[in-house]
């Protein structure tokens, strides 16, 4: 079982509608959850990050976390087709090391 | 702020020749990570370094690959000798100290091994 685990899709929604990204993780005791965008040639760039269980909005970003469930979801209301990239999923486990690991990452196609 | 700035962009070389990436972290951070980015693997973690000493370099593929921080405000990847599946996008990443603090990336390099 990966640590991270994500569809790699591509996931294609019409533009204007909800895409919601979705992953999960098996490390129980990890803390901190972050999505981060990658357009294709260029390198992630943070976008959300949630510690606590519950949904945490920042403008048309929706990030959720189910610690219970060991899952993590990004949620983009009224997408675009400038949202067409894709997104990794990072979970940091618990303890002092900073050990980040990465999902592979949910290509999203913005339909016009 | 200057972000995380990384040497060479691009970087196309034999088989056999020695490579070396480079990266400056983001002033004041205290942890750097060397990442290689692959279509099949996706962004794997090479190595972790804090306040300069390596805590993690279990994702180091094999001895041909060594990383090393002389200060804190410079870090190299080496390989050598290079092989074709080494081929891939390195990407260096710093964060402050801190467990929720997140990871900025740099522009990253992409290697390419004839």
């Amino acid at each position: 079982q990966k640590e991270v685990e994500q569809n790699s899709g591509p996931l294609s929604v019409p533009e204007g509608a909800i895409a919601s990204l979705n992953c999960t993780y098996s490390d129980r005791g990890s803390q901190s959850f972050f999505w981060y965008r990658q357009y294709s040639g260029k390198s992630p760039e943070l976008i959300m990050f949630i510690y606590s269980n519950g949904d945490k909005e920042d403008g048309r970003f929706t990030a959720q976390l189910n610690k219970a469930s060991q899952y993590v979801s990004l949620l983009i209301r009224d997408s675009q087709p400038s949202d067409s990239a894709t997104y990794l999923c990072a979970v940091k486990s618990a303890g002092g090391y900073q050990k980040v690991t990465f999902g592979i990452g949910t290509k999203l196609q913005v339909i016009p | 702020d200057a972000g995380v700035i990384q040497s060479p962009r691009h970087e196309v070389t034999e088989m056999g020749q020695e490579v070396t990436l480079r990266c400056k972290p983001i002033s004041g951070h205290n942890s750097l990570f060397w990442y290689r980015q692959t279509m099949m693997r996706g962004l794997e973690l090479l190595i972790y370094f804090n306040n300069n000493v390596p805590i993690d370099d279990s994702g180091m593929p094999e001895d041909r690959f060594s990383a090393k921080m002389p200060n804190a405000s410079f870090s190299t990847l080496k390989i050598q000798p290079s092989e074709p599946r080494d081929s891939a996008v390195y990407f260096c990443a710093s964060s402050p100290h801190g467990s929720n603090q997140p990871q900025h990336f740099g522009d990253g390099t992409r290697l390419s091994i004839l």
